[in-house]
């Protein structure tokens, strides 16, 4: 099995660029996908793979990964940005067992 | 446009089954690379993966609820489902269903789209 974790919160600035990051083992051989949630709604993918964004997603929404460490950036964050954010990948096994992690409650100040 | 929809009793008795299906329209629950899955989350807790599904049936379950779950799929209705038995109210939560882009030979698989989701209150 695996585990992904996540700061539980993040805040930044108004226009400034903030970084979410996910730890976990299986990310040394897989990439994360990234899921924004708003209050009240489903959650929706925003960055997967390297760093692919789906038909929709903003620019400014950006994927890394380096080590055991995949991260969200966001440049030049935005008062809609404000949301949860979970990563996710597969399993160490590479079956598709999905893995979440904890979440991260970005406040845009 | 792909769209997942999940439909179910929105109040479970303590120690009965959870039934819930999911309905995809706008594409084949029986094309290739594709999982479909299920996904909780109670309130105002984090996501938790509950298990998928392809289309010939193959499954794979989280470890910790897998002895309670079995997840199906119906082809000819384009259509998946979850039951999780012996529920408590712990499993209360927002269900929802996923398809999984999944490609073996790719380091990576992504959850998209997904179904609005549906509150189950287990109470008795």
């Amino acid at each position: 099995s695996s585990e992904l974790t996540q700061d539980p919160a993040v805040s930044v600035a108004l226009g400034q660029t903030v970084r979410i990051t996910c730890q976990g083992d299986s990310l040394r051989s897989y990439y994360a996908s990234w899921y924004q949630q708003k209050p009240g709604q489903a959650p929706v993918l925003v960055i997967y793979g390297k760093n692919n964004r789906p038909s929709g997603i903003p620019d400014r929404f950006s994927g890394s990964s380096s080590g055991n460490t995949a991260s969200l950036t966001i440049t030049g964050a935005q008062a809609e940005d404000e949301a949860d954010y979970y990563c996710n990948s597969r399993d160490s096994s590479g079956n598709p067992l999905g893995v979440f992690g904890g979440g991260t409650k970005l406040t845009v100040l | 446009q792909l769209q997942l929809q999940e439909s179910g009793p929105g109040l479970v008795k303590p120690s009965e089954t959870l039934s819930l299906t999911c309905t995809v329209s706008g594409g084949s629950i029986s094309s290739s690379s594709y999982y479909w899955g299920w996904i909780r989350q109670p309130p105002g807790k984090g996501l938790e993966w509950i298990g998928s599904i392809y289309y010939s049936g193959s499954t794979y379950y989280n470890p910790s609820l897998k002895s309670r779950v079995t997840i199906s799929v119906d082809t000819s209705k384009n259509q998946f489902s979850l039951k999780l038995s012996s529920v408590t109210a712990a499993d209360t939560a927002v269900y929802y269903c996923a398809r999984l882009v999944f490609y073996q030979l790719l380091p990576y698989n992504w959850f998209d789209p997904w179904g609005q989701g549906t509150l189950v209150t287990v109470s008795s």
